[in-house]
């Protein structure tokens, strides 16, 4: 059992670029998230995805998409990355969003850097 | 919309020493309020919960209390020891959108023997 797997672990970008994160989850979860943090702000919400073909927008999404590939996987990508884009990308999964105090299980991060 | 301030870091202690880390909270509703660890390197972990008013929740020796009237959920620890040197974040989900977790900046401990 894995848990929240990501990958790369790091990634060095030049501008303009484009690239994929990945995310999978093996604890059958049906809610998926993709998150940011940047030094002094903790973490901000991007994308997330409440349940299998369904997406929405978190607080900071402009300049990423995202694909909930199957219960599984949770993509996000950046079409055109961006210096302001540097940051660390956490990816987490929940059982159920509609449960009061239900966790959010978070994968070990991707670290990027955009030059 | 939902906020969650924390105190001012990083916070320096000794082994043994008392641990207080504010958390205060603004949110419709009646949000679930979490802290969540980052040990250096990793991703985030839960450490504790409160789903409602006056709960206390408590993991590895770490409370905090929900309290409603101040709308606050202060994690406290006894005697901290150099294990628990980590970034704490308090967090809150008010069970809508998907139970999208909103966090504070995180608060850095550093534990020292």
């Amino acid at each position: 059992n894995a848990g929240v797997t990501q990958t790369p672990k790091f990634q060095v970008l030049k501008t303009g670029q484009s690239m994929t994160l990945q995310c999978a989850q093996d604890m059958n979860h049906n809610s998926m998230y993709w998150y940011r943090q940047d030094p002094g702000m903790g973490l901000r919400l991007i994308y997330y995805s409440a349940s299998e073909g369904t997406t929405d927008k978190g607080e900071v999404p402009n300049g990423y998409n995202v694909s909930r590939l199957n219960k599984r996987e949770f993509s996000l990508r950046l079409e055109s990355a961006a210096p302001s884009q540097t940051s660390v990308y956490f990816c987490a999964s929940s059982v159920d969003p509609g449960i009061p105090g239900n966790e959010q299980f978070f994968g070990p991060g991707t670290r990027l850097t955009v030059l | 919309g939902n906020s969650v301030t924390q105190m001012e870091g990083p916070v320096t202690l000794s082994e043994e020493a008392f641990l207080t880390i504010n958390c205060t909270y603004t949110a419709t509703g009646y949000p679930s309020l979490f802290w969540y660890v980052q040990y250096p390197g990793e991703g985030l972990q839960l450490l504790l919960k409160a789903t409602k008013a006056d709960d206390k929740g408590s993991n590895k020796g770490f409370e905090a209390t929900y309290r409603k009237e101040t709308t606050s959920f202060h994690l406290e620890k006894g005697s901290v020891q150099v294990s628990d040197s980590a970034v704490y974040f308090c967090a809150l989900s008010d069970g809508a959108s998907g139970s999208r977790l909103t966090f504070g900046e995180g608060t850095q401990l550093t534990v020292n023997p």
